[in-house]
């Protein structure tokens, strides 16, 4: 049972758009920046975000981040067959001292 | 451009100790903005934060592994190391390590990842 929830799994079609969700607490989101990643199958995972909605540089504009109280989003617009990987949300647990990561969400490009 | 890269056994028997290294390269390990992680991630499972280091040593692990993790750096080497005492086969994982931001808790380099299993 991760620390942060995140929905199993979402759908979209090439070119829609698709948000995933991150529900956390006081003590993790909501007193420190969320990050998200992506891991495509066999990889490494990969910084898409941090400081709850910054993007590192070559991550294109169609990833974005928020954050509001105690959860974050990751939204992906124009959907492409290779952004499916899974998806994983993370930040620092005030009251565990250690990081947290949600348990992973695997996007579908149908 | 900073690279990270583990090395260690890839099979590790039940109740031994599980000893991994990360190298980095291209850059310094002893740097005051960035600190150094391990994240394990079992097959077809999710990632877990195992602890990390800072340069001067300090170090924090996740309450589940605490007892039996340390992690620990060598700057004259650029490395830092992770020991995971009385292995058993629910650590058989994809063992990454990362440099995280002191300032946003990001990960943004990582290592490819060593597997270890553990069996006898």
């Amino acid at each position: 049972q991760s620390v942060l929830t995140q929905p199993p799994s979402v759908s979209a079609a090439p070119g829609q758009k698709v948000t995933i969700s991150c529900s956390g607490s006081t003590s993790n989101i909501g007193g420190s920046f969320v990050s998200w990643y992506q891991q495509l199958p066999g990889t490494a995972p990969k910084l898409l975000i941090y400081e709850n909605n910054k993007r590192p540089s070559g991550i294109p504009d169609r990833f974005s981040g928020s954050k509001s109280g105690t959860s974050a989003t990751l939204g992906i617009t124009g959907l492409q067959t290779g952004d499916e990987a899974d998806y994983y949300c993370g930040t620092w647990d005030a009251s565990l001292s250690s990081g947290v990561f949600g348990g992973g969400t695997k996007l579908t490009v149908l | 451009q900073l690279q990270l890269q583990e090395s260690g056994p890839g099979l590790v028997k039940p109740s031994e100790t599980l000893s991994l290294t990360c190298t980095v390269s291209g850059g310094s390990i002893s740097s005051s903005s960035y600190y150094w992680g391990w994240i394990r991630q079992p097959p077809g499972k999710g990632l877990e934060w195992i602890g990390s280091i800072f340069y001067s040593g300090t170090t924090y692990y996740t309450p589940s592994l605490k007892s039996r993790v340390t992690i620990s750096v060598d700057t004259s080497k650029n490395r830092f190391s992770l020991r995971l005492s009385s292995v058993t086969a629910a650590d058989t994982a994809l063992y990454f390590c990362a440099r995280g931001s002191r300032r946003n808790d990001a990960f943004d380099i990582w290592g490819p990842g060593t597997m270890v299993t553990i069996s006898s």
